[in-house]
């Protein structure tokens, strides 16, 4: 099976940057996901790590470290509109190849 | 926009009764995922089906089935309906059916938010 923790709740301050940590186990491993979910709205992609090392995408950083079960979602030059869940998700693969998804850690972001 | 459809967007149901959520997935996507996404529970999967069968399954209940019609859209139906089964309801779709890899990712519908009372 897998597990995934990130933390539940984090507060930042408009235009500083953030750091979201998630840890995992599992089994198998093809891959971790961040997605962005505002509430009630659909998860929007963000990143996809399969290798370790950090991959960049303008304000938004993803890490990866496979052998120590840990990511961290980077968010810089914090907006308003950053203000939303953040779902770190595993791709295990095998039978199941449905992601499995962290209960989300809430950005919320202060003026 | 996704490009993924979902229907109806809200649901209101009594317990006991059944009800059918429709997902249209992107064009060309032959995957098509449904996860259930309640308040303390964030995003369950509950199954797949790549063109037309199933893919794989998670935590789906047995009250709950699904399918894949030929062109390609997908309904999840929900029977005995519990009070706990008020959730948001999400398809997602993506191109390939090993999963949502680097350049297929899951692209998600808007949800169906369903509440039994």
């Amino acid at each position: 099976g897998q597990n995934i923790d990130q933390p539940t709740e984090m507060t930042a301050t408009e235009g500083a940057i953030v750091q979201i940590n998630c840890t995992y186990q599992t089994s198998g491993f093809n891959g971790l996901f961040w997605y962005q979910q505002h509430a009630g709205e659909a998860p929007t992609f963000l990143s996809y790590n399969v290798l370790d090392g950090l991959e960049e995408k303008g304000r938004f950083s993803s890490f990866l470290s496979r052998s120590k079960g840990y990511s961290y979602l980077l968010l810089k030059e914090l907006q308003m509109k950053d203000s939303a869940s953040y779902l770190c998700a595993l791709h295990s693969g095998g039978g199941a190849d449905g992601l499995t998804f962290g209960k989300g850690t809430h950005l919320i972001i202060q003026p | 926009d996704s490009g993924v459809t979902q229907t109806p967007k809200h649901l209101i149901t009594a317990t006991g009764q059944r009800v059918t959520l429709r997902c249209s997935p992107r064009s060309g996507d032959l995957s098509v995922y449904w996860y259930q996404q309640s308040l303390d529970q964030g995003l369950q999967f509950l199954i797949q089906y790549y063109n037309g069968e199933e893919r794989a399954k998670g935590n789906i209940l047995e009250r709950f089935s699904a399918q894949q019609f030929p062109d390609l859209h997908s309904e999840l139906n929900l029977s005995s309906l519990e009070l706990g089964d008020s959730a948001l309801y999400f398809c997602a779709s993506s191109v390939e059916g090993t999963g949502p890899l680097e350049n297929t990712e899951a692209f998600f519908g808007q949800g169906t938010r369903l509440t039994v009372v």
